[in-house]
């Protein structure tokens, strides 16, 4: 079975500061990985995915996350955060293609950026 | 584009109602599915579908059903409204990698 784990279901940064959200994987076979950011009373929209091509992953407003096997390992980063960046963050993982939508997901990371 | 609508977005239920929340995409999408939301506990698979006719369980089916009759509409059903099933519900939508969601319904049992 897949599971994901998110480290910290609360984090708080300064604006300008690195954002760093934490998650990691159980898979028994190669995964596929996502982040999804949900803004408040809002649908979740895909910021990135891993699907076996480049480990380093590049996505929307600025994100990236690396994919480490060794460490089961997908963290999501920004270099410098935004005000707009406050939002929860969820990761999910999925295995197979004909799993089709079923994701399972983390339990979220609240982001709070402070002026 | 419209992607996937939910409707309603809002609902208040007496405890033994039942109803029906909508969910409806327009991308040709195989696979649709629902989740719900709690506080800190992410979002959990309720029931999915990988194409019309085609129906399963996820993680916490009990008190729900579900029918896909065509590609592009899965509604879900609360056959009798308990006061734990106050969530969020999202539907959501696939081809391949990735998922599309809509903007939510919020459910409350009174």
């Amino acid at each position: 079975a897949q599971s994901v784990t998110q480290l910290g279901s609360h984090v708080s940064v300064s604006e300008g500061a690195l954002v760093l959200l934490r998650c990691n994987y159980s898979s028994s076979v190669p995964p596929y990985l996502f982040w999804y950011v949900q803004y408040p009373n809002q649908g979740l929209q895909l910021l990135l995915k891993y699907t076996s091509a480049a480990t380093l992953v590049k996505g929307i407003n600025g994100f990236e996350a690396e994919f480490k096997k060794s460490e089961t390992s997908f963290h999501l980063t920004k270099p410098s955060a935004h005000m707009s960046d406050a939002a929860e963050y969820f990761c999910a993982v999925r295995v197979g293609e004909t799993s089709g939508s079923r994701l399972t997901f983390g339990e979220g990371t609240q982001l709070t950026v402070n002026p | 584009n419209a992607g996937v609508t939910q409707t309603p977005k809002f609902q208040v239920l007496k405890t033994g109602q039942s109803m029906t929340l909508q969910c409806a995409q327009d991308m040709n999408h195989e696979y649709m599915s629902w989740y719900r939301q709690d506080p800190g506990m992410g979002l959990r698979l309720i029931h999915y579908s990988v194409g019309a006719g085609i129906t399963d369980q996820g993680e916490v089916p009990n008190g729900y059903n579900v029918s896909r009759s065509t590609t592009e509409d899965f509604p879900l059903r609360l056959l009798s409204a308990a006061p734990s099933q106050t969530s969020v519900y999202f539907c959501a939508s696939s081809a391949g990698t990735g998922a599309f969601f809509g903007q939510g319904t919020r459910l409350t049992v009174v």
